[in-house]
């Protein structure tokens, strides 16, 4: 069956970096877009960023854009986030989703991993 | 970007109907937006129930409808089980950009 499992979230200053891994398996990787999407503390849904199958084109949330990179690796069947210039406001509990391949979008969820941005 | 609307909270009786609607700043929901709908209970990641406007999952319940209703994209549970109190959220595409609604608390009582 699908799975999807978030790691590299913790704890990180303003400011500084860091990347989010999620590992695919049960499934087709390299013919599946892929989505990050995140949920601060008590908070709605954000939608973050979007990768196409093949690596070809990516699309930002506005409030991410510039400052967040995502990436994956069809070789290891896994999707990347970088996270840039954190802010406070980025701390949240952030999910990798499937995308569609000709099929519905956010048909399989991670659980997602948390980060943590403060001094 | 453009910004999603749902009403912050609803609350039906058992057995009871309600409609939660999605509405877009940047004027009325069509198919074009391929209104998604997912629900989320506590601690959990987010469940896909409709997509496309009204196409449901293998896992949505029957009770679970989607349509298009007044210029907005609605959902519509029909005979509410205790179980389907969560928290509901539209998502809406725009182009290629994805914008998800602030959600919907759903209460049943």
């Amino acid at each position: 069956q699908v799975q999807l499992v978030e790691s590299g979230g913790g704890v990180v200053q303003p400011g500084r970096s860091l990347t989010l891994s999620c590992a695919a398996s049960g499934f087709s990787f390299s013919s599946y877009g892929m989505h990050w999407v995140r949920q601060a503390p008590g908070k709605g849904l954000e939608w973050v960023a979007l990768i196409w199958s093949d690596g070809s084109y990516k699309y930002y949330g506005a409030s991410v854009t510039g400052r967040f990179t995502i990436s994956r690796d069809n070789s290891k069947n896994t999707l990347s986030l970088q996270m840039n210039s954190l802010r406070v406001e980025d701390t949240a509990l952030y999910y990798c989703a499937r995308g569609g391949n000709g099929g519905p979008d956010f048909e399989s969820w991670g659980q997602g991993i948390l980060v943590t941005v403060s001094s | 970007q453009a910004v999603v609307t749902q009403e912050p909270s609803l609350t039906v009786s058992p057995g009871g109907t309600v409609t939660l609607t999605c509405g877009s700043s940047t004027g009325a929901v069509t198919s074009g937006h391929f209104p998604y709908w997912m629900q989320q209970k506590p601690g959990q990641a987010p469940m896909t129930l409709i997509y496309d406007v009204n196409i449901k999952h293998s896992w949505t319940p029957a009770r679970f409808s989607g349509s298009l209703l007044g210029g907005k994209a609605a959902l519509t549970l029909s005979g509410a089980l205790p179980e389907d109190e969560a928290d509901y959220y539209c998502l809406l595409y725009y182009n290629r950009i994805r914008v998800f609604g602030g959600g919907t608390k759903l209460t049943v009582l």
